[in-house]
């Protein structure tokens, strides 16, 4: 069975600093896709960021990249030079066939 | 062009109580996740259509709960009867065809379901 895991219920950054939140995953099909989510505090969800099992590189979306260790089966959320609207809740998620949550971690930048 | 939408935003009922909520998809997004999150905590998933077809319905808790999709475009998720622990945020995303690159789900705004 899938299990994504964010060990880190609460993160504190302080602005403009970089922070990583932490998720990892197991699965035993080769081919899936790895996500961040954001939910602030209005409650969408807002998708980040995307890495596939078999891409090469770590994905970045601006200010958002994704460490991707595959033989730890890690793929940590960095973000760089965090801002206030960077506070919210951050959802880990794996795609095979369908989607599996971690339980999130809420993040407070700090002025 | 209009995201996921749900309705409604909110719902407080009573236990043994029946709801019914709403969920319309992107057009022409042939997926449909259902999905909530209980008390704080994680997001679990509750099954998966594709077209009006339902392709995963492992995460669906106990025959209280019955989602339909006709004519594969919005969908329901009835809860029938309500128990205190159905409370929660339901959301609902959908997706484009399987087979793209990557396959990123779009979030509605969730229903907020208190049952008292």
């Amino acid at each position: 069975a899938q299990k994504i895991t964010q060990t880190q219920p609460g993160m504190f950054v302080q602005e403009k600093e970089a922070v990583t939140l932490d998720c990892t995953y197991d699965t035993s099909d080769p081919s899936y896709g790895l996500f961040w989510y954001k939910q602030p505090s209005s409650g969408e969800m807002i998708f980040l960021i995307y890495q596939g099992s078999y891409d090469q590189q770590n994905a970045t979306e601006g200010r958002y990249s994704l460490n991707f260790q595959k033989a730890r089966k890690s793929a940590n959320l960095v973000i760089s030079a965090s801002q206030l609207g960077d506070s919210a809740m951050y959802f880990c998620a794996m795609r095979d066939d369908d989607m599996r949550f971690g339980a999130g971690t809420r993040l407070t930048v700090k002025p | 062009e209009a995201g996921v939408t749900q309705f409604p935003s909110h719902s407080v009922i009573e236990k043994g109580q029946t709801v019914t909520l709403r969920c319309d998809p992107i057009s022409g997004h042939d997926n449909l996740y259902w999905y909530r999150r209980v008390m704080g905590k994680e997001i679990k998933f509750l099954l998966h259509f594709v077209k009006e077809s339902k392709q995963d319905e492992s995460g669906m808790p106990n025959n209280r709960f019955l989602a339909e999709r006709t004519g594969g475009t919005y969908s329901t998720l009835k809860v029938q009867p309500a128990e205190l622990e159905d409370s929660g945020v339901y959301f609902c995303a959908s997706s484009q065809a399987l087979g793209q690159p990557y396959n990123e789900q779009f979030f509605g705004p969730g229903t907020r379901l208190t049952v008292l």
